[in-house]
């Protein structure tokens, strides 16, 4: 059983450019949701994915946008690259059931350094 | 709104020294919360999680009581070893049924020495 996969592992690119962050989730999972994580600091959240809309966005400018396709995965697009965008990308899933309290279960991320 | 504060790190203990990790949180309504590990160059993994009050989670040794008296939810191991040397998050999800809006705190790195 497949958990979370993220693609690419790692990623450089210079300010300006344009980024694309690809994510499939756990088997049976519907939600995915997206989280930065600078440097020696807690993962914050960006944004959530649910039937292929944004269900709830975090304190993350337009800049950050995202995308659910119908087989549920999810890619993440930053625009305008900044040196503070500098981070690991994380990407978890999730199953969307009312009150089961249903962990998220992270991928691995993926590193992107703005040069 | 709702956030999570856990003790700063690094911690450093000898191998089968007693660990604990504090973590208080603040939210409105009633959490779920969390403790997950990251260890080296991976993802987070869920370490043990309470869904309400007086509610004790465990896995692999590691326990933690969720207290709504005191808002906490400390992280305690008996007998740590090396190889849980990792960085441990604390987090909430609050409304409880709404998994979506997760706040963790900034990490507390534990390294364990032989």
């Amino acid at each position: 059983d497949a958990g979370v996969t993220q693609s690419p592992t790692h990623l450089i690119k210079t300010r300006g450019q344009q980024v694309t962050l690809r994510c499939s989730p756990k088997s049976g999972h519907d939600t995915v949701s997206w989280y930065q994580q600078a440097l020696g600091q807690g993962p914050q959240f960006i944004f959530q994915y649910y039937e292929e809309e944004e269900r709830q966005r975090g304190n993350f400018p337009d800049r950050f946008s995202g995308h659910q396709f119908p087989n549920y995965s999810s890619e993440l697009n930053v625009n305008a690259l900044l040196l503070g965008d500098s981070a690991l990308y994380l990407c978890a899933s999730s199953l969307l059931a009312g009150a089961l309290n249903q962990p998220q279960h992270f991928g691995d991320g993926t590193r992107l350094s703005i040069l | 709104g709702n956030s999570v504060t856990q003790m700063e790190g690094p911690v450093t203990l000898s191998e089968e020294a007693f660990l604990t990790i504090n973590c208080t949180y603040t939210a409105t309504g009633y959490p779920s919360l969390f403790w997950y590990v990251q260890y080296p160059g991976e993802g987070l993994q869920l370490l043990l999680k309470a869904t309400k009050a007086d509610d004790k989670g465990s896995n692999k040794g590691f326990e933690a009581t969720y207290r709504k008296e005191t808002t906490s939810f400390h992280l305690e191991k008996g007998s740590v070893q090396v190889s849980d040397s990792a960085v441990y998050f604390c987090a909430l999800s609050a409304p409880a049924y709404n998994n979506n809006d997760m706040r963790f705190g900034a990490g507390t790195r534990l390294t364990v020495k032989p």
